[in-house]
């Protein structure tokens, strides 16, 4: 059964950092592309980053571009998200996703329940 | 404001056959396929149809998707009362380095 739990949410004051994590099972991670993607309260789904299966590619969304690192440990099946710079609008819940595709259509196929990081002061 | 717009809100009564659309542009719908995802509250998203209408193992044959141009349509057949929920489409958008959108999702309401 592929899982995949979130964790390192809470409360952060602006300006702080928060580190998340995402711990997979159920499937070959090494193989896997992963995403971050977050939700405010009561609002719609944001992609905010993008790594490939061995880690050499990156990609953000404009809103976390400089603030946000993504990385991952393959050997400990771990995803990474280390959120620097906090502002009141991160606040939401980080989700991570695994990336597959279908002849070259991607989609995002198995979610992580979430972690919500509070920024508040 | 979402890059996809999505109806905020749509509703049926049991057993009616519903729609949700979804308008992009040439950069994301027009250039790339469109997935779905339900999210009940409280719990994260699920896959629900991904490039343009296939349906994950799982997933009822009542919802149906396609795309045409640059827009996109989920459509649910016999409405059932379990269905309601939010629905999100999203597409991968070409501009510049590229990255994932979404619609501002629709609450689907069953009366």
């Amino acid at each position: 059964e592929v899982q995949l739990v979130e964790s390192g949410g809470g409360l952060v004051q602006p300006g702080g950092s928060l580190r998340l994590s995402c711990a997979v099972s159920g499937f070959t991670f090494s193989s896997s592309q992963m995403d971050w993607v977050r939700q405010a309260p009561g609002k719609g789904l944001e992609w905010i980053s993008y790594i490939s299966a061995s880690g050499t590619h990156v990609n953000y969304a404009d809103s976390v571009k400089g603030r946000f690192t993504i990385s991952r440990d393959n050997a400990k099946n771990s995803l990474y998200l280390q959120m620097n710079s906090l502002r009141a609008e991160d606040t939401a819940t980080y989700y991570c996703a695994t990336e597959d595709d279908f002849g070259e259509m991607w989609f995002f196929q198995h979610w992580g329940q979430g972690t919500l990081v509070t920024v508040s002061s | 404001q979402s890059v996809l717009t999505q109806p905020p809100s749509a509703s049926g009564t049991p057993g009616q056959r519903v729609t949700i659309s979804c308008s992009g542009s040439r950069s994301n719908i027009g250039s790339n396929s469109v997935n779905w995802y339900q999210q009940y509250p409280g719990t994260a998203p699920k896959l629900l149809i991904y490039a343009n209408d296939q349906r994950p193992s799982g997933v009822p044959g009542r919802f149906s998707g396609s795309k045409s141009g640059t827009s996109a349509s989920l459509a649910i057949s016999g409405l059932q009362s379990e269905d309601e929920a939010d629905y999100y489409c999203a597409a991968w958008d070409d501009t510049l380095t590229g990255y994932w959108v979404f619609g501002g999702g629709t609450k689907l309401t069953v009366l």
